[in-house]
């Protein structure tokens, strides 16, 4: 059965990095792009971007508080996929969701499986 | 580009049937037929139930069902069950490689 299993809870200071693992079974790893959404305490989601397994590409979200600051990158020895956000600040407390995509050349049709969720604080 | 514009709350009786709206633009929802929905409980990650505007992924309830009309997606939910009571999450694909979601719909079981 498919399965993404991120790795645990984060807490980083204002300034630093985080990097959250996501680590797939049950399917073809290279053959499915994954992506990665955030949802702030109370808040709604927020799609960040998504990696291709197969070459490493990937595209993240041109909106303004994230753009320029996350990067995604890929282990296929492993099947796991990365995503690091630098620089961060308190708006960046959320949980982070890795999902794999569905549809079209870039799996942006839908999401159909996710990870269980890695939270992340930001905080002094 | 902004979040999909989803009522913040939807309420019915068990049995009853509801719908949850989602607007975007020509852009998003009214350029293509890819909008998905994502029911979240407390705690847990989202759950994909409709995707490609009015597919069903397999498990998911006949009672779930999706349609859209011009920039305006909708979810309808017939039967009401208690275990329905969940947060529900539109998404479309918005052109330039990009994907965006609504604000998220409350739903309560009375």
């Amino acid at each position: 059965q498919v399965q993404l299993v991120q790795s645990g809870a984060e807490v980083r200071k204002p300034g630093a990095s985080v990097k959250v693992s996501c680590k797939a079974s049950g399917y073809t790893f290279t053959n499915y792009f994954i992506h990665w959404v955030r949802q702030a305490p109370g808040q709604g989601l927020e799609w960040m971007g998504k990696i291709n397994p197969s070459g490493g590409s990937a595209s993240a979200t041109h909106t303004e508080k994230i753009q320029g600051r996350v990067t995604m990158t890929r282990d296929t020895s492993t099947f796991t996929v990365y995503m690091e956000l630098s620089s961060l600040i308190s708006e960046d407390t959320a949980v982070y969701y890795c999902a794999r995509g569905r549809g079209g050349p870039r799996g942006l049709h839908y999401l159909d499986f996710w990870g269980q969720g890695t939270p992340v604080t930001v905080s002094s | 580009q902004s979040a999909l514009t989803q009522p913040p709350s939807a309420s019915g009786s068990p049995g009853q049937s509801i719908t949850i709206s989602c607007t975007g633009t020509s852009s998003d929802i009214g350029g293509y037929d890819y909008v998905s929905w994502y029911q979240q409980h407390p705690g847990r990650a989202p759950k994909l139930i409709i995707y490609e505007v009015t597919k069903r992924p397999s498990g998911v309830p006949d009672r779930f069902s999706g349609s859209k009309s011009g920039t305006t997606a909708s979810l309808t939910v017939s039967g009401l069950q208690a275990e329905d009571e969940s947060d529900y999450y539109c998404s479309s694909y918005a052109g330039s490689n990009n994907l965006i979601f609504g604000g998220g719909t409350k739903l309560t079981v009375l």
